[in-house]
């Protein structure tokens, strides 16, 4: 059983249009992630959610929407894509957010934006 | 603004022998140090870590090493095997907040 999975896998979209990502763990964790890794291999923490609840949320455009509908789902809406948006995005999860936990990521989702 | 620094995008190493993976950080409110290995096409997964009170932490052939006052840390793979052929990754953090990653390092492991 994959312990963070994400779909779809790769995700190929016109510049304009309205995609999502989605997001299960099921290792009973309370916190989770979307980060984003760019052309340049960066992986940046763009938000994160503890219980269902934003806990982080770094400098994204108001265009990347989280939604978390239980603790074991971290979902990712994106309006108006753009072609920066161009990237792939990892999903992860922890048991908390403080202290030293471990994250575990998703295989990523591979969006290019056309 | 980059708090975690790998200077070294690619090392290439024999097998058997010692690959050292180098890291540095600025923030010195990290308290909480971690390796993630990659491979195309996959997450990172987890690797070793080692918080800010030690200075050496061992698993297996994997060994952490971290000096504070210069801000930098190491890891260590004795002996490197072809399967550690991946990129990794330094990450570090202060309590209460994500991940801060490095570029990566990509390590090839020649036969």
């Amino acid at each position: 059983d994959t312990a963070v999975s994400q779909t779809p896998k790769y995700l190929v979209t016109q510049m304009g249009n309205d995609k999502s990502i989605k997001c299960e763990q099921n290792l009973g964790h309370d916190t989770m992630y979307w980060y984003k890794q760019d052309s340049k291999k960066f992986l940046k923490i763009m938000f994160s959610y503890n219980n269902k609840e934003l806990i982080i949320n770094e400098t994204v455009p108001n265009r990347f929407s989280p939604k978390s509908p239980d603790k074991a789902h971290l979902n990712l809406h994106i309006n108006s894509l753009e072609l920066g948006d161009s990237a792939v995005y990892f999903c992860a999860s922890s048991h908390r957010l403080a202290g030293p936990e471990t994250q575990y990521f998703g295989p990523g989702t591979r969006l290019l934006v056309l | 603004d980059q708090q975690v620094k790998q200077n070294s995008p690619s090392l290439s190493v024999q097998e058997g022998r010692i690959s050292i993976l180098n890291c540095d950080y600025t923030n010195s409110m990290f308290d909480y140090f971690l390796w993630y290995k990659k491979y195309p096409a996959e997450g990172p997964t987890f690797l070793i870590s080692i918080s800010s009170i030690k200075d050496k932490n061992e698993d297996g052939r994997f060994t952490v090493f971290l000096n504070k006052s210069a801000k930098h840390l190491s890891l260590h793979i004795v002996p490197s095997q072809p399967g550690d052929s991946a990129v990794y990754f330094c990450a570090a953090k202060n309590s209460g907040y994500a991940l801060n990653f490095g570029k990566g390092t990509s390590l090839l492991v020649t036969p």
